[in-house]
């Protein structure tokens, strides 16, 4: 079965950078893409990019360029991303996802942001 | 960016009764709508794709409709395990986006 599996939660503090994991298994890595979806109370559902597991290839939200960097390592079928320069307005949980259509979803990793 | 409205917000229905919920988007979609399912702690769940394809193992009584900018999830009987966010997602432009979510409980 299709599952995504995250890393932990975060405690960062502000000025820092983290990076998130999403392990892939149960079907081919490289046939799908991997999109990451951000989600606070606030803001809801906010999609930040998706990235070409084949290729490398990514597309971002313009409102993530900058803050987010999308990366793959097909050797171990896990996607990554990477939150930087952190602010309190990053503290969210963050979801990768199959495909442009999320349709399976990884557990979601708590990044809390807090000197 | 497209901007998604979903209403209502909270809506509360009893067992047994038919539910339906609103996605309204800012320009034409072009039927490029999803719904998705999340439950209280969890991360959410596809229920339909491209307006009214039901996803793999999704229960039957979950169905959608639309065209343009207006969509509709409907749940023919709720079902006590129903309870959860409800959110809409448009991939008709760049950036995708997501409505703000319609909170079903039981009356």
């Amino acid at each position: 079965q299709v599952q995504l599996q995250q890393s932990g939660a975060e405690l960062a503090k502000p000025g820092s950078s983290v990076k998130i994991s999403c392990k892939a298994s149960g079907y081919t890595f490289t046939s799908y893409y991997i999109s990451w979806i951000k989600q606070t109370t606030g803001q809801g559902l906010e999609y930040i990019g998706y990235i070409n597991t084949g290729s490398g290839g990514t597309n971002y939200n313009e409102k993530f360029k900058g803050k987010a960097t999308l990366t793959v390592d097909k050797s171990s079928s896990t996607a990554f991303m990477q939150l930087s320069s952190l602010t309190p307005d990053d503290s969210a949980v963050y979801y990768c996802a199959r495909r442009a259509t999320p349709d399976y979803w990884g557990q979601g990793v708590m990044v809390t942001v807090s000197s | 960016d497209i901007q998604m409205t979903q209403s209502p917000s909270f809506l509360s229905a009893s067992v047994g009764e038919r539910v339906t919920l609103s996605c309204k988007a800012s320009q034409n979609i072009n039927k490029y709508l999803d719904w998705y399912q999340q439950k209280l702690g969890e991360a959410p769940k596809l229920l339909i794709y491209n307006t009214n394809n039901l996803h793999t193992g999704i229960p039957s009584r979950f169905s959608g409709s639309g065209s343009g900018t207006d969509y509709t999830l409907t749940i023919s009987s709720l079902q006590p395990e129903d309870v959860a966010t409800y959110f809409c997602l448009q991939r008709n432009s760049w950036p995708n986006t997501f409505g703000a979510g319609t909170k079903l409980e039981l009356k």
